[in-house]
Order: C-alpha cells, then structure tokens, then sequence
C-alpha cells in the first residue's frame, strides 16, 4: 500500500506569491491534516480535513487555508508569501476520524526569498 | 491553552544503555499519545502510542507509560543502537472528533557506540 505523498518535495517562492501544496492520503484514508514544522516553533497544526470538510484549524493567520477533495486529496494554499512562511510543510494521514493514528508524508520543504 | 512540554530537549547514551523521554500534556481532555521517530531529513515516523484507558504499552525494545492523574507520559527505549539516534516527538490528541495533534518540542537522542 503506498504511503503519504506530498508534492512538490521543494518549493523556492519570492515574497508576496502564492503557494499550493498537495497531499495524497494513504488509500482508504479519509482524515487528512497538515502541519508545518520550524527549527523555532516545532511541529504546529494548521488544520483538519475529514470528508471534504475542515473539522479543525490551528492558530495560523487567514493567509493559509485548504481544501480536501471527493478522494480525500488535499492541498494547502498560502497566499502573500512571508520571509516567515519557509518551513517543512507535512501532511498526516488517518484512517478515521478522532484519536487516529496519524501517517505522516515527506513534506514539502517551503523556502521564500 | 492546549500544551506538551518535553524533557531533556537532547539526551547523550552510551550504546546499550537505557533512554527515557518524559512529556506532560495539559488537556485533560487528551485521550491519545502518539511518539514519533524523525531522523535528519525524513518525516516523523509513528513508533508507538497509547490511549487514556491503558497504562503502560511495550513494543520489543520501546515502552509507554501513561499516568492520567498527573498527566505525564513517557517513553523508555532499552538497549539502545546508534539506529536509534534521531529527534523523538511526542504528542497528544484533545480528544473527541479531531486528529489534531499538540507535539512536544522533541528531544534529540544521540547513541555513542
């Protein structure tokens, strides 16, 4: 069974772009989350698909927002670039909703200059 | 708010010897925690986790430990290898219809051979 995969692996952005990242769930998986992971914040939650629907999200500001699809296929979007923004941007998937274990992907590793 | 400390941030071992990692979450709402192993350059890789209605949880050569009272959990790794060396993350989920995840700030295990 194949694992997460996230697309692109690296992304290089200018200030004031727009990003899109996407991420495949493990076949079957239906929960799909995603995180982004600094040397200084650590791993930080960002938000919650299950169902095509945003069950939770994090303290992020409104730049950042996602989206999961009929085949539980999710993509993240942030608009307006910041120096900040560059990160591991990781996706984890679950089978179900609530207390799931969580499968994470390889991420997309996230640099603006 | 929702929060999970982790100690030692880095942690030195002589191969063979015995490693602990200790977190302590906030919510006590939390009912699953899950430990993931990232080694330099890869995604966090799920290695064990237990739920609120267990106390302890083996798997070969890695334990888990959960006091609910005083919300402490932690992880004992024993005889240790030089493979073992990584960033070790715990987390812990709030409960109720969400796989969010608050993670630690991890702690870095080096194994001397």
């Amino acid at each position: 069974k194949a694992g997460v995969t996230q697309t692109p692996r690296y992304l290089i952005k200018t200030r004031g772009q727009q990003v899109t990242l996407s991420c495949s769930p493990i076949s079957g998986h239906r929960s799909v989350s995603w995180y982004q992971q600094t040397p200084g914040q650590g791993l930080q939650f960002l938000f919650e698909y299950f169902s095509e629907t945003q069950r939770n999200k994090g303290n992020f500001p409104g730049r950042f927002s996602g989206r999961q699809f009929s085949n539980s296929r999710s993509e993240m979007n942030v608009s307006t670039l910041e120096l900040g923004d560059s990160a591991l941007y990781l996706c984890a998937s679950s089978f179900q909703q609530g207390s799931a274990e969580a499968f994470f992907g390889q991420g997309t590793r996230l640099t603006v200059v | 708010g929702e929060n999970v400390e982790q100690h030692p941030s880095t942690l030195s071992v002589q191969e063979g010897d015995s490693a602990v990692i200790k977190c302590t979450y906030s919510d006590s709402a939390s009912n699953y925690f899950p430990w993931y192993k990232q080694e330099l350059g890869k995604r966090p890789q799920l290695i064990i986790d237990i739920r609120s209605n267990v106390g302890e949880k083996k798997d070969q050569r890695i334990a888990v430990t959960l006091n609910k009272t005083a919300k402490h959990f932690s992880l004992h790794i024993t005889e240790t290898q030089p493979e073992d060396s990584a960033v070790y993350f715990c987390a812990a989920s709030g409960g109720g219809a969400t796989n969010k995840l608050i993670f630690g700030t991890g702690t870095l295990l080096a194994v001397q051979p």
